[in-house]
């Protein structure tokens, strides 16, 4: 089966531009997650979808952070504006977990994203 | 606090030995414990999940245990490689919604 693709790879972009990542999860997985990785530390969950509603975006700067998964596949992490604090790899994961938590996460390669 | 902890951010053993990582949490009751391989420049890859009521989970080289009363899992590499270097994440079940990962252990099994 095919994995989760992202895109794109790098982003390089100046502090207060705008930026999107997309994501294309792995075909018939329920869950889609997009996670923050800043170097040297674990993923940190920004927010889950379950088909295309929201289960959990607690974690979200919703200030500058926006997501939405259109039709329940297709997934856009936005930021705007940048800080230099959002530096990190943005990681994008999918699974056929739905109401228990059985089931192994499959995850994209991820964007690395640099703020000047 | 809730917090998940592993052991030394870097572990380095010699090839042909077992490499044991650890896992503490603090305030979570898992039902559920994964744990991933990442490698640099990719994402974390799923190697084993641990159900809270079992106490030992094997896959080939891998071992896992999981001990909710000291609230800890054990993750057991035998006959280490070192095409087994990589860094390693724990990841607890949160209240049955989503996980919460660790900070990771870089391993390095050296020839």
């Amino acid at each position: 089966e095919a994995g989760v693709a992202q895109s794109p790879r790098y982003k390089i972009i100046e502090k207060r531009q705008s930026v999107a990542f997309w994501c294309n999860p792995i075909s018939g997985h329920a869950t889609l997650y997009w996670y923050q990785q800043i170097l040297g530390q674990g993923p940190k969950l920004l927010i889950q979808f379950q088909n295309n509603g929201v289960v959990d975006d607690s974690q979200l700067p919703k200030d500058r952070f926006s997501a939405e998964r259109l039709k329940g596949v297709d997934s856009t992490l936005k930021i705007q504006p940048a800080k230099l604090e959002d530096s990190a790899v943005y990681l994008c994961a999918s699974s056929q977990a739905t109401w228990r938590n059985d089931q192994p996460q499959h995850f994209g390669d991820g964007t690395r994203l640099s703020i000047l | 606090s809730q917090k998940i902890e592993q052991n030394s951010e870097a572990l380095n053993i010699q090839e042909g030995k077992t490499a044991t990582l650890t896992c503490n949490y603090t305030n979570y009751s898992p039902a559920y414990l994964q744990w991933y391989r990442q490698d640099p420049g990719r994402g974390p890859v799923f190697l084993l999940l641990i159900r809270e009521n079992e106490k030992e989970k094997r896959k080939e080289r891998l071992k896992v245990t999981f001990d909710t009363t000291l609230k800890q899992s054990l993750f057991h590499i035998t006959a280490s490689q070192p095409a087994d270097s990589a860094t390693y994440l724990c990841a607890l079940d949160n209240y049955g919604q989503n996980f919460v990962f660790g900070p990771g252990t870089r391993l390095s099994v050296l020839p």
